[in-house]
């Protein structure tokens, strides 16, 4: 029973455009919703949350959405770098859940020059 | 921004031999800590949540007995992989979420894993 899904398994961006990833979820009860990124042989890094009090949260290039009515949340990098190049998973937890996140299968990214 | 060390990085060694996986919050207190698995080309499964000063909590399907996990402080969690067979190969990730006092305040961060290869 996958509780967040992550359909694409890829996504090549043009160095410049807009970076769209999106993520699904079946729970209602999540209540926090958080993206990583994560390079191949290291942990995944933090790089923005959103609660389910808030529809839309910014961070620099980084804005995740959140749609409770569909169970959708999508995490937008604009412009896109090649930096930002790695695999990205999207997390979700309900409090409670004594704060177990649940994560999305992941979304490879990638930058073209 | 919050760190989080893991050590070893990567572990080869024989079947049978027990495996010992160190997680630390090097500038927050972390009461709980959690240990994740992940196989090649597949998502993090959370295996247990670990309590400080408490048993560790253990998700359906981890054997307890295999993977024992230890949280002595407020910075440092590890795991034991005893007994360890080729099955048991994979990356083992461990977080931690800063002492906070609300619940959405603080994202986990994570520790950059461990490869173990079971020979």
């Amino acid at each position: 029973d996958q509780q967040v899904k992550q359909n694409s398994p890829s996504l090549s961006v043009q160095e410049g455009r807009i970076s769209i990833l999106n993520c699904d979820y079946t729970n209602s009860m999540f209540d926090y919703f958080l993206w990583y990124k994560k390079y191949p042989a290291e942990g995944p890094t933090f790089l923005i949350s959103i609660s389910s009090i808030k529809d839309k949260n910014e961070d620099g290039r980084f804005t995740v959405f959140l749609n409770k009515s569909a169970k959708h949340l999508s995490l937008h990098i604009v412009p896109s770098q090649p930096g930002d190049s790695a695999v990205y998973f999207c997390a979700a937890s309900a409090i409670q859940g004594a704060q177990k996140l649940v994560f999305g299968q992941g979304t490879r990214l990638t930058i073209n020059p | 921004g919050a760190v989080v060390s893991q050590h070893p990085s990567r572990v080869i060694c024989k079947s049978g031999t027990s495996v010992k996986i160190e997680c630390r919050s090097l500038d927050f207190q972390a009461t709980t800590m959690f240990w994740y698995r992940q196989f090649p080309k597949q998502s993090l499964m959370l295996m247990a949540t670990s309590n400080e000063g408490s048993k560790a909590t253990y998700e359906q399907g981890v054997e307890k007995d295999k993977f024992l996990i230890n949280h002595a402080s407020l910075t440092l969690s590890t795991l034991t992989v005893t007994s360890a067979h080729p099955e048991d190969s994979s990356f083992y990730i461990c977080s931690a979420r800063a002492l906070s006092t609300g619940y959405l305040d603080q994202p986990q961060h994570f520790g950059d894993g461990t490869r173990l290869s079971i020979l």
